[in-house]
């Protein structure tokens, strides 16, 4: 089955203290990216990535770190988690930047 | 910096009716649009793309329309069941970009 699979579903952590929100996808897409989704906000992009080792930052980067080593991963890494983090986040994978985009199902991620 | 409205933000019908959803962009300059439904812990799930050549594009009682000159466009749901209770995004990628920009939603309760 065509998906792409984010963990965890949910995190509580402490600011300050790293964390890393996985992302894999099983359709071979070039294309990857992160949002976060907050109330009246939307979902803003907060880094994508064409292909392997090419990443790029989206509308709201800071305080994110990506990295894309193989083509099927994409890890979302929170070096130093603070509570304006707290967010919905969403993986997402396309053949192209503009193309059908499939979404993970989110992760909840609540910092204290 | 492209802008994407959805109005209403919430809406409550009866079984039956058939309803539209709208959406509105400020920069007429898009690539395609893309409507997604949003499930609560389920993440998003593509519904309908449009390419800015296209006037519209129809998936079963799922219709949606693109009037890129006027920056609008409609997703029409035919004959709404409870199942179709959710909330519907979309989003419009840019000719010159690399993300889609979302807009906030219209949550959509149908009742039985």
């Amino acid at each position: 089955e065509a998906q792409v699979t984010q963990n965890p579903r949910y995190l509580i952590t402490v600011t300050g203290k790293k964390l890393t929100v996985t992302c894999s996808q099983n359709m071979n897409h070039e294309y990857m990216s992160w949002y976060r989704q907050d109330p009246g906000l939307g979902l803003r992009q907060i880094y994508y990535s064409m292909n392997v080792e090419v990443t790029d930052k989206g509308d709201v980067p800071e305080g994110y770190k990506v990295s894309r080593k193989e083509k099927r991963n994409f890890p979302l890494i929170l070096e130093s988690p603070s509570p304006n983090q707290t967010s919905l986040y969403f993986c997402a994978s396309s053949f192209l930047g503009a193309t059908e985009a499939f979404f993970g199902q989110g992760t909840r991620l609540t910092v204290v | 910096k492209q802008e994407v409205t959805q109005i209403p933000a919430a809406l409550s019908v009866p079984e039956g009716e058939n309803l539209v959803l709208n959406c509105s962009f400020t920069d007429s300059a898009i690539y395609n649009l893309q409507w997604f439904r949003q499930d609560p812990g389920k993440g998003l799930t593509s519904l309908l793309l449009i390419q800015s050549s296209q006037r519209e594009q129809t998936s079963g009682r799922l219709n949606a329309s693109l009037d890129k000159s006027s920056g609008r466009s409609t997703l029409y749901i035919a004959a709404s069941q409870p199942g179709d209770s959710a909330t519907y995004l979309c989003a419009v990628y840019p000719d010159t970009g690399n993300q889609f920009y979302f807009g906030t939603g219209t949550s959509l309760t149908v009742i039985p």
